[in-house]
């Protein structure tokens, strides 16, 4: 099984600053690097797929980097709306698909 | 518009069995994997089950493996999970979920139904 490890768990940034997620994962997978952000009681919601493209109506605010282990989330310029947690996802190993344990991210 | 809704969730004591269902319109329903993720309370996602376009080919975590049944019917264009032996641990929101184009991200995604083993 390919282990996902975000960090930090909780991040606490001031709305109009810029946010970075981590996540790690234990073996390559190349770029097939999913984010999701999900707000209490909803369903998770695509943000991020292929390591780096955003997903139809997400915001150039959001943006994703990375390959092999090691990929990053940032949100540029965080607005109250962003305020909620981020969960990465691998899914090379098809389709069983791994999900980090998430980033709170919290207003400061 | 794509949209997922499940249904089927509720209460039930452990050991017992419950069958979830996920109707599925706005897309060719059988050209998408379909998945379930679960999240129990305070926690994070876990994906539960997966089920090709064509039906053929199952997958399961390790940790339903046995239990659960994962299943789909074309015509009503609707994936079911089939939850036997049900233990606390089962207690969760399942969400079902579709692959998007390029494969293994999950872009739709239903609201969830709630299950409580108790």
């Amino acid at each position: 099984e390919i282990v996902m490890t975000q960090s930090p768990a909780t991040l606490s940034v001031s709305p109009g600053d810029r946010a970075t997620l981590s996540c790690r994962a234990s073996q390559s997978v190349s770029s097939k690097l999913a984010w999701y952000q999900q707000k209490p009681g909803q369903a998770p919601r695509l943000l991020i797929y292929g390591a780096s493209t955003r997903a139809t109506g997400v915001p150039a605010r959001f943006s994703g980097s990375g390959s092999g282990t090691d990929f990053t989330l940032t949100i540029s310029s965080l607005r109250s709306e962003d305020f909620a947690v981020y969960y990465c996802q691998q899914y090379d190993n098809w389709p069983m698909y791994t999900f980090g344990q998430g980033t709170k991210l919290e207003i400061k | 518009e794509m949209q997922l809704l499940e249904s089927g969730g509720g209460l039930v004591q452990p050991g017992g069995s419950l069958r979830l269902s996920c109707a599925a319109s706005g897309f060719t329903f059988s050209s998408y994997t379909l998945t379930w993720v679960r999240q129990a309370p305070g926690k994070g996602l876990e994906w539960v089950s997966g089920i090709s376009g064509s039906g053929d080919r199952r997958f399961y975590a390790d940790s339903v493996k046995g239990r659960f049944t994962i299943s789909r019917d074309s015509s009503k264009n609707t994936v079911y999970l089939q939850m036997n032996i049900l233990r606390g641990e089962d207690t969760a929101v399942y969400h079902c979920a579709k692959d998007g184009a390029l494969g293994g991200y999950m872009d739709v995604w239903g609201q969830g139904t709630t299950v409580t083993v108790s």
